[in-house]
């Protein structure tokens, strides 16, 4: 199996730009999350799907950040506008479910740095 | 709430030293505890789990880890560094019962450095 896949592993745009962020959750794996990481505050949870839909998003920092799941095997993440304060490495995650022995596998992550 | 606090931001062991890595967790119930190592520039990747079995459990790589309720604690060991474990490790911390029991809460990382 590929893994859960991101893309692009590294953006860096300017304040004000549109940034999208893209995953491929590892095929059959029904749970997906969105993490952010930063130094100075760690792994955050943004936004958690179960079967293409979304729990628990109450991890978005604001309403700047959007993400979808059209279906099980493409997953979002938006930002609009960015900021500087923005910049961080962004992980997917996928789990076969959603129970609590399930592991999460994640992908390489999407450094993004915002000027 | 749950929450995880890993001791010591940075450990330095040399090459075939023993590794120590110290999560003390907080729980209102007995949790699911896991150990992840990140490499530099890459995702987070599952050493070890526990889920209730066996509080020794043993993971990949040689690492293991002991689950210990009294202390509250979920430490990680290996007899014998390699230069290839320097890499961060996260332990976390995920409550199997009731609403919310998907969400995963990780402590702040340690970076681990192996002296040649």
């Amino acid at each position: 199996d590929a893994g859960v896949i991101q893309s692009p592993r590294h953006e860096v745009t300017e304040m004000g730009q549109e940034v999208t962020l893209r995953c491929k959750p590892i095929s059959g794996h029904n749970s997906l999350f969105w993490y952010r990481q930063t130094m100075m505050r760690g792994l955050e949870l943004l936004i958690y799907f179960n079967n293409n839909v979304p729990i628990d998003d109450s991890g978005m920092p604001e309403d700047r950040f959007s993400a979808k799941m059209p279906n099980a095997s493409f997953s979002t993440l938006k930002i609009q506008p960015s900021e500087p304060r923005d910049s961080a490495v962004y992980f997917c995650a996928s789990s076969l479910g959603d129970s609590e022995a399930d592991t999460q596998y994640f992908g390489p992550g999407t450094r993004l740095t915002v000027l | 709430a749950q929450s995880v606090t890993q001791l010591g931001s940075h450990v330095s062991v040399s090459e075939g030293a023993l590794v120590l890595l110290r999560c003390n967790y907080s729980s209102s119930v007995p949790p699911y505890l896991f150990w992840y190592v990140q490499y530099p520039n890459q995702g987070l990747q599952l050493l070890l789990k526990y889920t209730s079995a066996a509080t020794l459990v043993k993971g990949i790589n040689g690492f293991e880890a002991e689950f210990k309720k009294s202390e509250t604690s979920f430490h990680l060991t290996k007899p014998s560094a390699h230069m290839s474990d320097a890499a961060e490790y996260f332990c976390a911390v995920r409550n199997p019962l009731g609403a919310g029991s998907y969400q995963l809460t990780f402590g702040k990382g340690t970076k681990l450095s192996v002296i040649p």
